[in-house]
This record gives structure tokens, sequence and C-alpha cells, in this order.
């Protein structure tokens, strides 16, 4: 169990850039989800995978984003023409299926939007 | 509404008392929960998770629940510096996603 990895760990990037974040989860997990955190706030649930289906996304969520596990293994999120808005801290997350089954993180991208 | 509901402090507890967080959710279908402690600038772990009405107990923490109030609780007894962070709750809704509240910041004061 080498845990959830992500990366970057940080990105800097200009408004109207297109930046694209990588998540690997633990590899017997086959759900996949991803949260936006901003200063104070807990997690904000973006959307999630099971296996390569994505299963919901949030209705919060722009058209902008974007989130793709081609092979139910890793997931990427992409931003398209990012804002200054959309600066924060992604997480991803794994767990197995079932109600009883707790979110492991990874450390996390943090997205800075100049 | 939001979807579960914390106060978001910040709880200041002396060090070896007990720092009582707590949480209410809107969704009854919701299945279990989740309390995760978040220290500044890192990823939340995972502290405790309840399923079933009552009390869980976990070294130090004991977590409460009460589906027919939807109220969920995170006790911390023998408060050390230690325990200073963020306490985020989360509900594993009826849509089969996890939720989490906006935490609850804890202080522990020597």
């Amino acid at each position: 169990d080498t845990g959830v990895s992500q990366n970057p760990r940080h990105k800097i990037t200009k408004r109207g850039q297109n930046v694209t974040f990588r998540c690997d989860p633990i590899s017997e997990h086959n759900r996949l989800y991803w949260y936006r955190q901003t200063l104070g706030q807990g997690p904000e649930f973006l959307t999630y995978f099971q296996n390569e289906a994505q299963l919901e996304k949030s209705r919060l969520l722009s058209d902008r984003f974007s989130a793709e596990r081609p092979k139910g293994s890793f997931s990427t999120l992409e931003i398209q023409r990012t804002e200054q808005g959309d600066s924060a801290m992604y997480l991803c997350a794994s767990s197995l299926p079932g109600f009883d089954s707790p979110l492991h993180f990874g450390n996390g991208t943090r997205l800075t939007v100049t | 509404q939001k979807e579960v509901e914390q106060n978001s402090g910040p709880l200041s507890v002396p060090e070896g008392a007990i720092a009582s967080l707590n949480c209410t959710y809107s969704d009854r279908g919701s299945q279990s929960f989740f309390w995760y402690r978040q220290y500044s600038g890192k990823s939340p772990e995972l502290i405790m998770s309840i399923y079933s009405n009552g009390d869980k107990e976990d070294g130090r923490f004991t977590a409460q629940l009460n589906k027919a109030s939807q109220y969920v609780s995170l006790l911390i007894r023998d408060s050390q510096p230690s325990d200073s962070a963020t306490y985020l709750c989360a509900a594993y809704s009826s849509a089969s996603k996890i939720i989490f509240g906006s935490g609850t910041r804890l202080s522990i004061r020597p």
C-alpha cells in the first residue's frame, strides 16, 4: 500500500491557461473522488468514479472542469481557461466500495492562478 | 441548508479536558459517518467512523451517532496540544458520495 499519489504538488498558472492534475489511487480501491478545498472550508465534492464510470459530478462544477479515469486506475482532472477563483487545493481520495469504507487522501495539488 | 453542518469554531479547550465536537446532517438516507483531522497545510486523516446509533470508542476518542436527531459528535478525552487541528465531519450520503462539513477548528491551550 503506497498510498494515494497526486501530481504535481504545486501548480502556478496564468489566468486563461489549461491545467491538468493526476491522481494515482491505492491499487485495490475502485472508488476515486476529487474534492476542492479553500482556506477555512471543508473539502467540496467535485466528482467521483467507480472503476472507469463517472457516477456523479457536482452541479456547482463549471463546464470548464472535466475528469477522467480511462482504465479504472489513475484519474486526471482538467481545468480549462483557468480563473483566479479556481485557486485552491485539489484533493484526490480513494476507497473500497461500500458505505463503510473511508476515504484515503493524497497530499493534494495546490493550484495558484495569477 | 448545507448537507453537513459544523460550528466553525475556534473551540478552545484546556489541556487535559474533554473536547466536544458536533455535526448535523440533512440527508436521512446517510448510512455512515466519518471524523477526519486536518492539520494546517496537510490532507485530512481518518480518526473514526461510525455506522450504528450509539457510541463507539477508540482510545481517547468517542464518536456518537443519533440517526433520529441526525446528529454526530466526537469527544476527545485528555486533550493534548497535538490535538489542535481542524476536525471534519463527513457523511456517506444516500447518493453514495461522501460529503464534508466545513470543519471545526480546535485549539488546546496548555
